[in-house]
């Protein structure tokens, strides 16, 4: 069975801080891993990343990859309050009927001023 | 140009009533998915469609739930007899196949109150 699993589980931090949020997979046919940040109802697509060791920016926000070691990191620098919401972790991976996303629990940031 | 929609927004039913949500995707969008999150937790799959494939049902809680997909386009999630636990916000996203790498769309959600 596909998983994904994010940590931490929460983080409240204080603007201007960096957080770095991971995403560790076991996937079978792995295709490509996303970032989501959700604040209210629907996610709001971040980055998809596909190949390892590179890195991918917006911003202030930016993550990278690692195939070796199953895994993902999406970091925020100089945080600001609009930076709190749920960050989720999904990994497509192709299987008989189609390519499929599983999704971590996702990390709570809250971000305080 | 117009994204994924989703309706209603909200639906309050009583325990052991059916209820159909509905989404219309992307137009031209070949995959269509269906999640579903409970308060405080991840995202959850339920069901997906590419295209003429058979759907992926892997994630369907039970057989109280179906989805359908018409025509390519429009799909309806549809709960039987539903229970306190099938209360969450239902989601549908759409994508594009794209060379081998695409972005998910999501509609904004129906948030599903089974009182």
């Amino acid at each position: 069975e596909d998983k994904v699993v994010q940590s931490p589980l929460s983080l409240v931090v204080h603007e201007g801080d960096t957080v770095t949020l991971n995403c560790s997979y076991e996937v079978t046919n792995f295709r490509s891993l996303l970032w989501y940040k959700q604040e209210k109802k629907a996610p709001t697509f971040l980055f998809m990343l596909t190949s390892s060791g590179i890195e991918k920016k917006s911003g202030r926000l930016s993550s990278i990859l690692d195939k070796k070691e199953l895994s993902s990191i999406l970091n925020i620098t100089a945080t600001q309050t609009g930076d709190s919401a749920i960050y989720l972790c999904a990994v497509e991976a192709r299987k008989a009927a189609g390519n499929k996303l599983t999704f971590g629990g996702g990390t709570r940031v809250l971000v305080k001023p | 140009g117009a994204g994924v929609s989703q309706s209603p927004s909200n639906k309050v039913t009583e325990k052991g009533k059916d209820v159909e949500l509905r989404c219309d995707p992307i137009s031209g969008h070949t995959a269509l998915y269906w999640y579903r999150q409970s308060l405080g937790q991840g995202l959850e799959f339920l069901i997906y469609f590419q295209g003429n494939s058979a759907p992926d049902k892997s994630g369907l809680p039970s057989d109280r739930f179906s989805a359908e997909r018409t025509g390519g386009s429009v799909s309806t999630l549809t709960i039987q007899r539903t229970q306190q636990e099938d209360s969450a916000v239902y989601l549908c996203a759409s994508s594009l196949w794209l060379a081998g790498a695409y972005e998910q769309y999501f509609g904004p959600g129906t948030r599903l109150t089974v009182t």
